[in-house]
């Protein structure tokens, strides 16, 4: 069935790293995805998004890639900092009308 | 300020009664949802609404029930029905259902005893 998913349930980082969250995403006709970071006991906040037309978009410290070729997504931050801690979601555009949720990976940022 | 309200932020209930959690926004936002968040785990759907008097089964819709009478409120209702209800309940709004960015409240932690 249509499913979106993370590879790695947990990222533990060190401050000043790069950080690569992935996302692998299974309907080929979805055309639009987001990334959001939550923070424990909080509503998922927006980050980034990006349209099937595109491969690439960049934000404030943050990169997101689309291979719609493997139907992988991943998210980049750099320079990543303790407030980056978080669980983050990628979600996928489902027949236009709602957007399915991933697993969730947590990023741990260590100093 | 513009956004998205849910309450209570607890609610605590007894095994067996029914319980409406509310969810209000004034981004005059036509599509609205419910979603369910279990510990280390990621949301699932419960019930999404395009528009006014219309909504759809998310993935879990059994044990829960919704209405949309109004543009900007969506409350959720969890019912006896539901076997396992203790959660964290995210309602959630866009513009646009699913092509467009959709902004949360803060979420409602249920917890049934």
């Amino acid at each position: 069935g249509e499913s979106v998913g993370l590879h790695l349930p947990t990222l533990s980082v060190q401050e000043g790293d790069n950080s690569i969250i992935n996302c692998a995403y299974s309907n080929s006709a979805s055309d639009y995805f987001i990334w959001y970071k939550q923070e424990s006991g909080k509503g998922p906040q927006f980050i980034i998004d990006i349209r099937s037309n595109m491969d690439k978009r960049q934000g404030q410290r943050v990169t997101v890639l689309l291979n719609k070729t493997v139907k992988h997504l991943s998210l980049q931050i750099a320079a990543t900092q303790p407030g980056d801690s978080a669980v983050y979601f990628c979600a996928e555009n489902v027949n236009t009308d709602k957007l399915i949720f991933g697993t969730g990976t947590r990023l741990q940022v260590f100093p | 300020d513009g956004g998205i309200t849910q309450s209570p932020k607890y609610l605590f209930r007894k095994e067996g009664q029914n319980v409406t959690l509310s969810c209000e926004q004034n981004l005059n936002h036509d599509a609205m949802y419910w979603y369910r968040q279990d510990p280390g785990q990621g949301l699932r759907l419960i019930y999404y609404s395009q528009i006014v008097n219309d909504f759809q089964k998310g993935d879990i819709a059994e044990g829960y029930s919704v209405s949309r009478e109004k543009k900007e409120s969506f409350p959720l209702t969890v019912t006896s029905a539901q076997k396992n209800p203790t959660a964290f309940y995210l309602c959630a709004s866009s513009i646009q259902g699913g092509i467009t960015e959709a902004f949360f409240g803060q979420g409602t932690r249920l917890t049934v005893v």
